[in-house]
């Protein structure tokens, strides 16, 4: 199966700074998301990326699909306290079932 | 409702017994998807609904996993004969459809304890 590696696996950032996770993929994908999971819950969709070379803004975050298709990063600009958690990049197949491939995960916490 | 709903948030069982975890999807969403998180990891999937019938259920670890969808809405995944290894937090998706027509939402999980 397909390999997803995401980094870093943890940042630790002073409130203000900006931020900054990527994704790599063994395989083309045409779909890239960017998912934010706090403690107890479930991931809530930050970002659906559907094109190479795509730029979307949420806020402030920025995510792009990368032009190769084998990658994507998510930046967090201006960072708040409220950004803590983890955040999971994630491929949809290309199959009828659409199922995710989740990366690992990037566990961020701000200090104050 | 207006978001996936799981039951029971929690759960502790004794290795061996036998335990049923429940997912109300968001009503109309067609598509019905399990994935397991296991401490400290990303996601990994199950099973796909579409409908009542699962036409993927190449995720399921082994054959002492099961689950079930009735009526194109609620769906209860069953684990029997529990092992420790089991212990996760089982999350349940749902999306309009498989086509691509919108991505998939989240319920908050049960997590599973086996003693």
């Amino acid at each position: 199966g397909q390999q997803l590696n995401q980094s870093p696996q943890s940042m630790f950032i002073q409130e203000g700074e900006d931020v900054s996770m990527n994704c790599t993929s063994s395989s083309i994908f045409n779909t890239w998301l960017w998912y934010k999971q706090e403690p107890g819950e479930g991931p809530v969709l930050l970002i659906a990326l559907y094109k190479a070379g795509e730029l979307t803004s949420n806020g402030r975050l920025t995510a792009q699909f990368g032009i190769t298709r084998k990658d994507s990063f998510l930046n967090i600009s201006a960072s708040i306290p409220s950004d803590v958690g983890i955040y999971f990049c994630a491929l949809e197949s290309s199959g009828s079932a659409r199922q995710l491939t989740f990366g690992s995960g990037t566990q961020l916490t701000v200090l104050p | 409702g207006a978001g996936v709903s799981q039951s029971p948030s929690n759960k502790v069982t004794e290795k061996g017994k036998d335990v049923e975890l429940r997912c109300d999807p968001i009503s109309g969403h067609t598509a019905l998807y399990w994935y397991r998180q296991s401490l400290g990891q990303g996601l990994e999937f199950l099973i796909y609904f579409q409908g009542n019938s699962a036409p993927d259920k190449s995720g399921l670890p082994s054959d002492r996993f099961s689950a079930e969808r009735t009526g194109g809405s609620v769906s209860t995944l069953t684990i029997q004969r529990t092992q420790q290894e089991d212990s996760a937090v089982y999350l349940c998706a749902s999306s309009p459809s498989s086509g691509g027509a919108g991505p998939q939402h989240f319920g908050d999980g049960t997590r599973l304890s086996i003693l």
